[in-house]
């Protein structure tokens, strides 16, 4: 099973600032690699697949970096509605499909 | 547009088990799996196992085998997720999930979720 960490654990940025939130993957996915936002209250939503696709209707200023165990999600400049828990996935070996313990990312 | 509309919230005795339903719209069912998610409070997601919408075979994640049940009616269009000998721990949010279309197997459409709450 491939194990999935993300970090910091929380991230407080102020409006207008970058955001940058980081998933290692235990052994390779190749680009395998999904970001999913989920907001209070709320299920998750598919933000980015395939390590740097932008879901549908996914602000610009969401990106994705990386290949093999290292990933990147980057806020260009947050916005208050993009206050929630980010959790990236890796569907490269499965199953399991196995999610990061997630990000959670606050207004400072 | 795809819709994953599941069942309400459920309480539920330790011991006792449960049934949650996910009826699916705006394509056709027996195209993709149905795979179930689950989310305890303020915990991750955890992967617990997919359907064959179309055969009927499932796939289970090791901790829940023997204790889970995934299973579909074609005729409507949804899927269901039996839990049995519920405890505590299995208090969380319940997710359906439809993977993407073009085949990657990354979870594209999640239904609203579905509140099972383990409790005397």
């Amino acid at each position: 099973e491939i194990v999935v960490t993300q970090s910091p654990a929380t991230l407080s940025v102020s409006p207008g600032e970058r955001a940058t939130l980081s998933c290692r993957a235990s052994q390779s996915v190749g680009n395998n690699l999904a970001w999913y936002q989920q907001k209070p209250g709320q299920a998750p939503r598919l933000l980015i697949s395939g390590t740097s696709t932008r879901a549908t209707g996914v602000p610009a200023r969401f990106s994705g970096s990386g290949s093999g165990t290292e990933f990147t999600l980057t806020i260009s400049s947050l916005q208050s509605e993009d206050v929630g828990v980010y959790y990236c996935q890796q569907y490269k070996n499965w199953p399991p499909w196995t999610f990061g313990q997630g990000t959670k990312v606050e207004i400072k | 547009q795809v819709q994953l509309v599941q069942s309400g919230a459920e309480v539920k005795k330790p011991g006792a088990s449960v049934k949650v339903s996910c009826k699916a719209s705006g394509y056709t069912f027996i195209d993709f799996y149905i795979h179930w998610v689950r989310q305890a409070p303020g915990q991750g997601l955890e992967w617990m196992g997919w359907v064959n919408t179309n055969g009927g075979g499932t796939n289970f994640a090791q901790k829940f085998r023997g204790r889970v049940t995934m299973t579909r009616d074609t005729s409507i269009s949804t899927a269901y997720m039996e839990l049995s000998r519920l405890t505590y721990d299995d208090t969380a949010v319940y997710y359906c999930v439809r993977p993407d279309t073009s085949g990657w197997h990354y979870f594209e459409y999640w239904g609203q979720g579905t509140l099972v709450t383990v409790s005397t």
